[in-house]
């Protein structure tokens, strides 16, 4: 069965700084992989995903992530933090064809500090 | 024009009664999730529908039954509702067969159960 690890459910960094949520996926399967951001009081939005080909993946608002397959890992990154980046964030794992599982990891609470 | 579409947006209920949320989506997909996302912000699947047909129920109370009355719908009624119902219930829907397809999701209901 697929699954998803957020490790961090709070991570904090300076306007400017680097940002990198991390996620590990347990799957028997290739997985597919997502990230999706929640802002205050509303729904979730998708940054970015992986399904073939391509490991470094590019999303909206600057970040991507790398799948790296020998460190089960899709980790999400962008180089500088704006204030606006201050959200809850959710790494998502689907199954395979068939299964219609889509598992949502715990959630990492992005604060951006002046 | 709204993909997914939730209604009502907040309830507020108190303990015991019954109430439904009524969710929609305009994308042609046939596969709609539930969610339950809790005070600690964990993203919980619920429930998914194919094509009508229950295809996930994740150990969830039978006081809450999914009703699908065409692939575009998808409600939840909460029966005898309790303190710990309390929290934001999330519509989601994915083409089928698709898994490297992301869900698309509504706006969320916040329920409050006094």
């Amino acid at each position: 069965a697929q699954s998803v690890t957020q490790l961090g459910s709070h991570v904090s960094v300076s306007e400017g700084a680097l940002v990198l949520l991390r996620c590990n996926y347990s799957s028997s399967v290739p997985p597919y992989l997502f990230w999706y951001v929640q802002y205050p009081n509303q729904g979730l939005q998708l940054l970015l995903k992986y399904t073939t080909g391509a490991t470094l993946v590019k999303g909206i608002n600057g970040f991507e992530a790398e799948f790296k397959k020998s460190e089960t890992s899709f980790h999400l990154t962008k180089p500088s933090a704006h204030m606006s980046d201050a959200a809850e964030y959710f790494c998502a794992v689907s199954g395979a064809s068939g299964t219609y599982k889509y598992i949502f990891g715990t959630g990492t609470r992005l604060k951006v500090l002046a | 024009d709204t993909a997914v579409s939730q209604t009502p947006k907040y309830l507020v209920t108190q303990m015991g009664n019954d109430k439904s949320i009524k969710c929609e989506q305009n994308l042609g997909h046939d596969t709609m999730y539930w969610y339950k996302q809790d005070s600690k912000k964990f993203l919980k699947i619920m429930f998914s529908y194919n094509n009508k047909e229950l295809i996930i129920n994740e150990t969830v109370p039978n006081r809450f039954s999914p009703k699908s009355p065409d692939k575009a719908h998808l409600n939840l009624h909460i029966n005898s509702l309790e303190l710990g119902d309390s929290a934001v219930y999330f519509c989601a829907s994915r083409p089928q067969g698709s898994p490297g397809t992301e869900a698309f999701f509504g706006q969320g209901t916040r329920l409050t159960v006094v």
